[in-house]
């Protein structure tokens, strides 16, 4: 069985930095792309950034980049978004997710989620 | 960036048939992802490659993909699929990832 658990989130002032980790198990980890979706409060679900199973290839939403770092340990089969420069706006519920199809990035298998409050 | 435009409600009643849109330029020429969120749960996949649907998601749910618009329709609507519906697709010109807005799917 897939599962994904994610952990770090927290209260953090703005301009304050925060690691989220993503544990993952019941699949071969290294063979998929791994995702961070975030949603604010009350809103609707924000892709915010995707590394390939090396951890080679990474993107990153334009309202994350500079900021943010994907990357992952392959050999803990874990999954980090490190965030830093934290902004209100950054406030959300972070998940990650697994690739379900490659070549064109679906999500077959989330996290519960973990919640960032940026605030003063 | 990629635009997907979705209307923010649909409302349904039970037994009958929710059609929700998608739209996007020359969509059609994409694979389009389809995702179910009930209040304070994770997304699920619901539709996959435009009509795909994985194992464990009921044949009432289906999807098209043609032109400037992607479809979701969930024929003979259950209290239960009251939720809220996002598309999604990989822009390959900037390799992001983008959602629609979101519907939100009332049974009445």
């Amino acid at each position: 069985e897939v599962q994904l658990l994610e952990s770090g989130g927290g209260l953090v002032q703005p301009g304050g930095s925060l690691r989220l980790s993503c544990a993952a198990s019941g699949f071969i980890y290294t063979n998929y792309d791994m995702t961070w979706v975030r949603q604010a409060p009350g809103k609707g679900l924000e892709w915010v950034s995707v590394t390939d199973g090396g951890g080679v290839r990474t993107y990153y939403a334009d309202s994350v980049k500079g900021r943010f770092t994907i990357s992952r340990d392959n050999s803990k089969n874990t999954l980090y978004l490190q965030m830093n420069s934290l902004k209100d706006e950054d406030t959300a519920v972070y998940y990650c997710a697994k690739d379900g199809c490659s070549g064109t990035s679906c999500w077959d298998h989330w996290g519960q989620g973990t919640l960032v409050t940026v605030s003063s | 960036s990629y635009v997907l435009t979705q209307p923010p409600s649909v409302s349904v009643a039970p037994g009958k048939t929710a059609r929700i849109t998608c739209g996007g330029n020359n969509i059609g020429t994409t694979s389009v992802h389809w995702y179910q969120q009930k209040p304070g749960q994770a997304p699920v996949l619901v539709i996959y490659y435009n009509a795909d649907r994985p194992s464990g998601i009921p044949e009432r749910f289906s999807g098209s993909n043609s032109e400037n618009t992607a479809t979701l329709t969930i024929s003979r609507v259950e209290a239960g699929d009251e939720a809220d519906y996002y598309c999604q697709l990989w822009d390959s010109s900037s390799d992001h990832r983008v959602f629609g807005g979101g519907t939100k799917l009332t049974v009445l």
